[in-house]
């Protein structure tokens, strides 16, 4: 089983405030990475797909980053809104096999 | 917009039965999948499905588990004889048709409730 890492575990933030989280993943046999925003009582919903190193993806005002080499990505949300408010969940991918984090619990606060 | 429907959204069953979850996957995508989150814990993968067969699963998914696409539209996992420790939140998704099964973009159903009492 690969072990993929999500930090911090929740975070709460003012709304208008920037925030990033990180996704650490073993830097071998990668495949892609997948980041989905969770909210409560509702299914995952897929943010972003990305495979090459360096790629960077941008969805309104979250942006994702990647860096297979070293094992990481990271998600950034510019001017936080209350609406934010979800858990933010990255998958590593090998093969045909999902690896999910714990995922990063945010709380944006009015 | 299309989405992926599961029922039920909540089975509580005896330890010992079968069960039979259930999800319609959006209509054109061709690659079906089950996940499971033990309360407190990580989504984990079980199985995918890609034309009519297996395509990967994982060391969860043993001889309990079965996956079935009985007709067009329908995607089944069952359980032949639940335990305690199958008590989960089970999620079905699906993803299109770019023919690379892990980088596409996988839509999640809201889930089943499984108990097993």
């Amino acid at each position: 089983i690969l072990n993929v890492e999500q930090s911090p575990q929740s975070l709460h933030v003012q709304e208008g405030d920037s925030t990033n989280f990180t996704c650490s993943f073993p830097s071998s046999n990668f495949y892609a990475l997948h980041w989905y925003r969770w909210e409560t009582a509702k299914s995952p919903e897929a943010l972003f797909v990305m495979t090459l190193n360096g790629d960077e993806k941008k969805k309104g005002r979250i942006s994702a980053t990647l860096n297979t080499k070293e094992g990481y990505s990271y998600l950034y949300i510019k001017g936080s809104q209350p609406e934010d408010s979800a858990t933010y969940l990255c998958a590593f991918t090998v093969g045909n096999q999902f690896y999910f984090g714990t995922g990063t619990s945010l709380t944006v606060i009015p | 917009e299309p989405e992926v429907t599961q029922t039920p959204s909540h089975q509580v069953t005896q330890m010992g039965q079968e069960v039979i979850l259930r999800c319609v996957p959006i209509s054109n995508h061709l690659y079906f999948y089950w996940y499971r989150q033990i309360l407190g814990q990580k989504v984990e993968f079980l199985v995918s499905f890609y034309n009519n067969e297996i395509s990967e699963k994982s060391e969860i998914f043993d001889d309990q588990f079965s996956v079935e696409r009985p007709d067009g539209s329908n995607f089944t996992l069952k359980i032949r004889s639940t335990k305690l420790e199958d008590s989960a939140m089970y999620f079905c998704a699906s993803s299109g048709t770019s023919g690379r099964l892990y980088t596409d973009t996988q839509y999640f159903g809201p889930g089943t409730r499984l108990t097993v009492l």
